[in-house]
């Protein structure tokens, strides 16, 4: 068990850049959960894949946001026209069945 | 809407002595709750989980309490030791087995003084 992998682990940009960050699961898990996390506040819930399958979105998930989980193993969040409202640590977490979340140790996003 | 929620963003406890950190919640939906622990610039860390078909659920030092009438959970951590100073967090699902997303408290910052 290497644990769930997050990549990079910062992240500095520009407002209006597009970022990418990359998350690598538990290889047995078929569940990958994102959450943000702002400071102050408990992580919230973004989007959530069984396998490929991209199953349940936020509300928080604006259309800049875009999740992908091809072949149902790593996944990548991207977000577009970065603002400075998107600051904060993205978290990936992924499960087995009804097992507990193992989180990453999260990307965190300063947007300028 | 904070649906979980975590009233004391601090805590101060002597080594040794018992730690206890609550948390409320307000959707009746909730079925599952867990508690996480944060160390910083790492991801959380489950440490404990209850069913609301039980009141309690132990692990060595650490004990969840759970009261469905009061819509209230508690921590428990005793005796409490320095590597237990974290950010904990409280979180809440309609059930173990669902699919769905977890709703997570604000956290409560836990320091255990030598």
């Amino acid at each position: 068990d290497t644990g769930v992998s997050q990549n990079p682990r910062h992240k500095i940009t520009k407002r209006g850049q597009n970022v990418t960050f990359r998350c690598d699961p538990i290889s047995e898990h078929n569940r990958l959960y994102w959450y943000r996390q702002t400071l102050g506040q408990g992580p919230e819930f973004l989007t959530y894949f069984q396998n490929e399958a991209q199953l349940e979105k936020s509300r928080l998930l604006s259309d800049r946001f875009s999740a992908e989980r091809p072949k149902g193993s790593f996944s990548t969040l991207e977000i577009q026209r970065t603002e400075q409202g998107d600051s904060a640590m993205y978290l990936c977490a992924s499960r087995r069945g009804h097992s507990p979340l193992h989180f990453g140790n999260g990307t965190r996003l300063t947007v300028t | 809407d904070q649906q979980v929620k975590q009233n004391s963003p601090s805590l101060s406890v002597q080594e040794g002595r018992i730690s206890i950190l609550n948390c409320d919640y307000t959707n009746s939906m909730f079925d599952y709750f867990l508690w996480y622990k944060k160390y910083p610039a790492e991801g959380p860390t489950f440490l404990i989980s209850i069913s609301s078909i039980k009141d309690k659920n132990e692990d060595g030092r650490f004990t969840v309490f759970l009261n469905k009438s009061a819509k209230h959970l508690s921590l428990h951590i005793v005796p409490s030791q320095p590597g237990d100073s974290a950010v904990y967090f409280c979180a809440a699902s309609p059930s173990s087995g669902s699919a769905r997303q977890l709703t997570f408290g604000s956290g409560t910052q836990l320091t255990v003084l030598p």
